[in-house]
């Protein structure tokens, strides 16, 4: 149970194009999702929390205009990078809790999406 | 603030070697921790986790005990094999909206 499914798994695209990743709880419902950035031998950077219904809540630092977030039913957020640039390249990651739990819970991750801007 | 901690890898362990990845935090409160494994080009799979003092969380033969004392929640696993080759991260649930904080990883390498 608790699957995460995230696509694409992989993209590339121009400079200046705009690309959505979807992020999918098969089997659970998922008020709240977190996206998070990766860079190649690093560790996960948490961009947002995404929630259900309402504005994500992004972490400082992270461009709201540039990263757009939408969770617009309880089994999708969607990432939109809009224009992306080389510098956007990395690999990015979801994952969802199953809610009315504690925080003692696991969130359970998507496989990523590497997203690669020429 | 809250953070953790990773000993830096790589780590090269030949088969069945015993393994330990050291794993500290600074955390308000009362965390939950977790260890998560990453192997190439995947998403992150819990591996275990411990939600308060002296819990042990174990799988897979990996184990590691929550250390409230010392602050610690120390990876480690009696044999490993090549299969156990992935990234590491440990990472406390800092109990505010449900948000993680991970440590650097640790990249384990493990030869035939």
């Amino acid at each position: 149970g608790a699957v995460v499914s995230q696509h694409p798994s992989w993209v590339i695209c121009k400079s200046g194009t705009s690309v959505k990743i979807e992020c999918r709880s098969l089997d659970f419902q998922a008020t709240t999702m977190f996206w998070y950035r990766q860079f190649p031998k690093q560790s996960l950077m948490l961009m947002a929390t995404s929630n259900e219904g309402s504005k994500a809540t992004y972490e400082q630092g992270v461009e709201k205009d540039k990263f757009l977030i939408n969770h617009a039913s309880l089994t999708l957020s969607t990432l939109t990078v809009t224009s992306a640039h080389p510098e956007d390249s990395s690999f990015y990651i979801c994952s969802a809790r199953v809610p009315v739990t504690g925080w003692d819970q696991p969130q359970h991750f998507g496989d990523g999406t590497r997203l690669s801007i020429l | 603030g809250n953070s953790v901690t990773q000993m830096e890898g790589p780590v090269t362990l030949s088969e069945e070697a015993f393994l330990t990845i050291n794993c500290t935090y600074t955390a308000t409160g009362y965390p939950s921790l977790f260890w998560y494994v990453q192997y190439p080009g995947e998403g992150l799979q819990l591996l275990l986790k411990a939600t308060k003092a002296d819990d042990k969380g174990s799988n897979k033969g990996f184990e590691a005990t929550y250390r409230k004392e010392t602050t610690s929640f120390h990876l480690e696993k009696g044999s490993v094999q090549v299969s156990d080759s992935a990234v590491y991260f440990c990472a406390l649930s800092d109990n505010q909206g449900g948000k993680l904080i991970f440590g650097q990883g640790t990249e384990l390498s493990v030869k035939p």
